[in-house]
């Protein structure tokens, strides 16, 4: 069955530290990974797209890592602001070609930042 | 700026109560997606259309229709609204699939919908 899990489900850091996000998929075949920030009451903004070829990459602050092998990806934030402040969510997209490629969502990492 | 606008951002209806919520997007997106968001639930797709008047059902389409009339607009209809089917809802518009882009999602604001 095609899954992704995405660990901690919530996380609280001190503004300025760093944190690492985790996201654990069994999808098959795979296309692509996207990380989407939610920031609360509001619709999801990609981060970010890793393919199979990609280790990592980075989005200012951000910067996402893939695994295509454990299947295994992070984002990882440094120097975390008040405005990270929101759920990061992990979708894995399916190969099954045409416009209907399959996309599985994880169900987030809330996260806050304190002051 | 590339934009998916939702017609309502909370909504309160009764039970029984015919419910529509209308999705435009401004970037001549061939996909269309509705999603409804729960917590510890994820995103789970009810429809999404790849054409004008096209549709196809997602994961959780059971008291669900559509309407794609035109390819900037889909709206997302409950026939007869049930308390289960209270839950903030999104819309989302992507490319045909293909290209160093493809599948990114550009969503709206949601429609936070609460049935009494």
């Amino acid at each position: 069955k095609n899954q992704v899990e995405q660990s901690p489900q919530s996380l609280i850091i001190l503004e300025g530290k760093n944190c690492t996000l985790q996201c654990n998929y069994t999808v098959s075949p795979f296309s692509n990974l996207r990380w989407y920030k939610q920031d609360t009451g509001r619709g999801p903004v990609s981060l970010t797209i890793m393919t199979f070829s990609e280790n990592t990459k980075s989005n200012g602050r951000y910067t996402a890592t893939l695994d295509a092998d454990t299947k295994q990806s992070s984002l990882h934030i440094t120097a975390s602001q008040l405005s990270d402040s929101a759920s990061y969510i992990c979708v894995v997209r399916a190969r099954y070609g045409g416009a209907t490629n399959k996309l599985i969502f994880g169900t987030g990492t809330l996260l806050a930042v304190q002051p | 700026d590339v934009k998916v606008t939702q017609s309502s951002r909370y909504l309160v209806k009764r039970t029984g109560e015919k419910v529509f919520l209308e999705c435009v997007q401004d970037m001549d997106h061939e996909n269309m997606f509705w999603y409804r968001q729960d917590p510890g639930l994820g995103l789970r797709l009810i429809y999404f259309s790849y054409d004008v008047k096209m549709k196809e059902k997602g994961d959780i389409p059971e008291g669900y229709s559509v309407s794609r009339e035109k390819k900037e607009r889909f709206s997302l209809i409950l026939e007869s609204a049930s308390t289960n089917q209270t839950s903030m809802y999104l819309c989302a518009s992507s490319r045909l699939a293909g290209g160093p882009n493809t599948g990114e999602l550009f969503f709206g604001e949601g429609s936070r919908l609460t049935v009494l």
